[in-house]
């Protein structure tokens, strides 16, 4: 059964601290992962990794894929009270099918 | 351009009664996918829907249903409603069908409470 297991799945740091967030997986058809940031109703897409993008950065959040070792990590450098949220990582089910998601880490961050 | 449009934000029903939720997707958007998500199990996926036809479907029993429009709005209907049924319920669109090629676009949902 395809699996997406995420951890932690909480974690509290304080202002400034850089974050690791690890998300591993188990799917068949392997084709895409994608996180999301949901701070309080929609989740927020942020990166699409592929095959052939496995690195993505945007201002001071930034993932790679290991295809080999099936996990990715969402790194979040120098963090603000703003980047507390759940963050979820997902991938489609088999290929090009629906996303299957972990649970999620909630992340806070205090000042 | 707008986002997705989920309709109505809160919904208070009792056991037994019906439902049905709305959701309108980005223009130029096909693909309308459902999702319930609940504290203990996370976002579990419920439908998808392209040009009208579903494509895919979750585990979830009949009494979930939902259906696409020629305008690629959608609605799922719930029936005989369970205390268990109450969660987030969110609509996402896409361009395309399936999650491996674009990335899902999510509304901000439709939170239904079951008494």
């Amino acid at each position: 059964e395809d699996k997406v297991v995420q951890s932690p799945l909480s974690l509290v740091v304080h202002e400034g601290d850089t974050v690791t967030l690890n998300c591993s997986y188990e799917v068949t058809n392997f084709r895409s992962l994608l996180w999301y940031k949901q701070e309080k109703k929609a989740p927020t897409f942020l990166f699409m990794l592929t095959s052939s993008g496995i690195e993505k950065k945007s201002g001071r959040l930034s993932s790679i894929l290991d295809k080999k070792e099936l996990f990715s990590i969402l790194n979040i450098t120098a963090t603000q009270t703003g980047d507390s949220a759940v963050y979820l990582c997902a991938v489609p089910h088999s290929g090009n099918t629906p996303l299957v998601f972990g649970k999620g880490t909630r992340l806070s961050v205090i000042a | 351009k707008a986002g997705v449009t989920q309709t109505p934000r809160y919904l208070i029903k009792t056991r037994g009664q019906q439902v049905t939720l709305s959701c309108s997707p980005i223009s130029g958007h096909r693909s309308v996918s459902w999702y319930q998500q609940t504290p203990g199990q996370g976002l579990q996926f419920l439908f998808e829907y392209f040009s009208e036809t579903q494509r895919n479907k979750g585990n979830f029993p009949g009494r979930f249903s939902g259906r696409q429009f020629s305008n690629s709005r959608s609605e799922m209907n719930v029936s005989t409603l369970e205390l268990g049924d109450s969660a987030l319920y969110l609509c996402a669109s896409s361009l395309s069908p399936g999650a491996g090629a674009s990335p899902l676009h999510f509304g901000n949902g439709t939170r239904l409470t079951v008494t």
